[in-house]
């Protein structure tokens, strides 16, 4: 099966710096990888994705980069605000013959310092 | 729209009890997830209905019972939990059950077995 590892587990920034979480998966044969933000008390998020054919992909201050070769990809979030404070999680799926699930990374607790 | 909603918010039961937990979706999306959540820790698969047919089960103790009436609606029957039963339980959906579409959360029921 597949394996996400996620780093860090937290990771404090200061408001308006950048922020980068990483994750590296074990399964060369996982195709889709989305990105979720996941505030208290609350469900998941989808705030973006990218697939295997794509190298990178940018929405507004949010940005994902995928290298299929070191099987890492990378969220990365510009002029952090208050508000991106939650905890993110990485996930990778596995393109088989049916429905999967996700395989998620442990998530990363994003602090935005005012 | 992208939106999963799941009833109730918060049940408590205690172990003998018999309960159900629901999740709706009007996306047309014919793959939906049950997720289990513990505190701090990434969502874990449980379950997957393809085209209202289980085609995944996790493993998971047949405490849990898993329905899918129709396209849009996904039920959890829970009977006999224990207290380590006590978790976030997530719904998800997809549009489609194979390739690498997106899936979309529920708010989640957050469930105390006493």
């Amino acid at each position: 099966g597949e394996n996400v590892e996620q780093h860090p587990s937290t990771l404090s920034v200061q408001e308006g710096d950048s922020a980068v979480i990483k994750c590296t998966y074990s399964d060369s044969a996982s195709n889709y990888f989305p990105w979720y933000k996941q505030e208290l008390g609350k469900g998941p998020q989808l705030i973006i994705d990218i697939r295997s054919n794509v190298g990178e992909k940018k929405d507004q201050r949010i940005a994902v980069t995928l290298n299929k070769t070191a099987k890492h990809f990378s969220l990365h979030i510009t002029e952090t605000q208050p508000e991106d404070s939650a905890v993110y999680f990485c996930a990778a799926h596995l393109s088989g013959g049916g429905a999967d699930g996700l395989t998620f990374g442990k998530g990363t607790h994003l602090i935005i310092q005012p | 729209d992208t939106e999963v909603t799941q009833t109730p918010k918060h049940l408590v039961m205690g172990m003998t009890n018999k309960k159900s937990l629901k999740c709706e979706q009007h996306m047309g999306h014919r793959a939906m997830y049950w997720y289990k959540q513990k505190a701090k820790k990434p969502p874990e698969l449980m379950f997957v209905y393809s085209y209202e047919k289980l085609s995944i089960n996790e493993s998971v103790p047949s405490r849990f019972s898993p329905e899918c009436p129709n396209s849009s609606l996904l039920n959890l029957h829970l009977h006999a939990l224990q207290p380590e039963d006590s978790a976030l339980y997530l719904c998800a959906s997809s549009p489609a059950p194979q390739g690498s579409y997106e899936q979309y959360f529920g708010p989640g029921t957050r469930l105390t077995v006493t």
